[in-house]
């Protein structure tokens, strides 16, 4: 199996543009969770689905923060507009019981 | 108060020796699982080692081992023979609920250095 895979790897954007992170589970999990690290507030879950549905979403900082699943193989995390404060990297990971693995995560800078 | 403490600021170890990184957490809840994930330099989150509330006896998975503490709340991870690429942050995390599957917490981290 590939593992979660996540895209772009890395992305570099202007403030006030919009920006998506994807996201493709391990084949057979129910669970998606998108995750935002940062030197200041470590690592804190923003939202996460089961069975494509967000449960869910309480850690999502704003409303210029949406996420999506519309499949069990593909998830969207967007932000618009990006600001400076939101870069981070952005980790997603999946799990069909106790264990959570984890994509390799996009590293966003926003400028 | 927070749910995951991890205080060490940063650990040094000699290579081949043991080590233990520390961890406190808080939950009213009766049934809960923690974790502990390896994050190297190039990033990746990578599962070490699992300990549910109800177990028994403390968790090992190879050189890596849960030292459970139910009463005090600590769930310290014990690495023996370290090696030059277990140099890494440490972060330990819990689950709270019976639910398998449910959002966790992560505690700051723990960076840990092995000396040759």
């Amino acid at each position: 199996d590939a593992g979660v895979i996540q895209s772009p790897r890395h992305e570099v954007t202007e403030m006030g543009q919009e920006v998506t992170l994807r996201c493709k589970p391990i084949s057979g999990h129910d669970y998606l969770f998108w995750y935002r690290q940062t030197m200041m507030r470590g690592l804190e879950l923003l939202i996460y689905f089961n069975n494509n549905v967000p449960i869910d979403d309480s850690g999502m900082p704003e409303d210029r923060f949406s996420a999506k699943m519309p499949n069990a193989s593909f998830s969207t995390l967007k932000i618009q507009p990006s600001e400076p404060r939101d870069s981070a990297v952005y980790f997603c990971a999946s799990s069909f019981n106790w264990e959570q693995f984890f994509g390799p995560g996009t590293r966003l800078t926003v400028l | 108060a927070q749910k995951i403490t991890q205080t060490q600021p940063g650990m040094f170890v000699q290579e081949k020796e043991a080590v233990t990184l520390d961890c406190t957490y808080d939950t009213s809840d009766p049934s809960y699982g923690l974790f502990w994930y390896k994050q190297p330099s190039s990033g990746e989150m990578i599962f070490l080692i699992y300990q549910g509330s109800y177990d028994q006896q403390n968790a090992t998975e190879g050189r890596y081992s849960l030292n459970f503490q139910k009463a005090r709340k600590s769930a310290n991870l014990v690495i023996s023979a370290s090696q030059l690429g277990d140099s890494a942050m440490y972060f330990c995390a819990m689950r709270e609920g019976a639910g398998a599957n449910s959002k966790l917490t992560f505690g700051k981290g723990i960076t840990l250095s092995v000396r040759p």
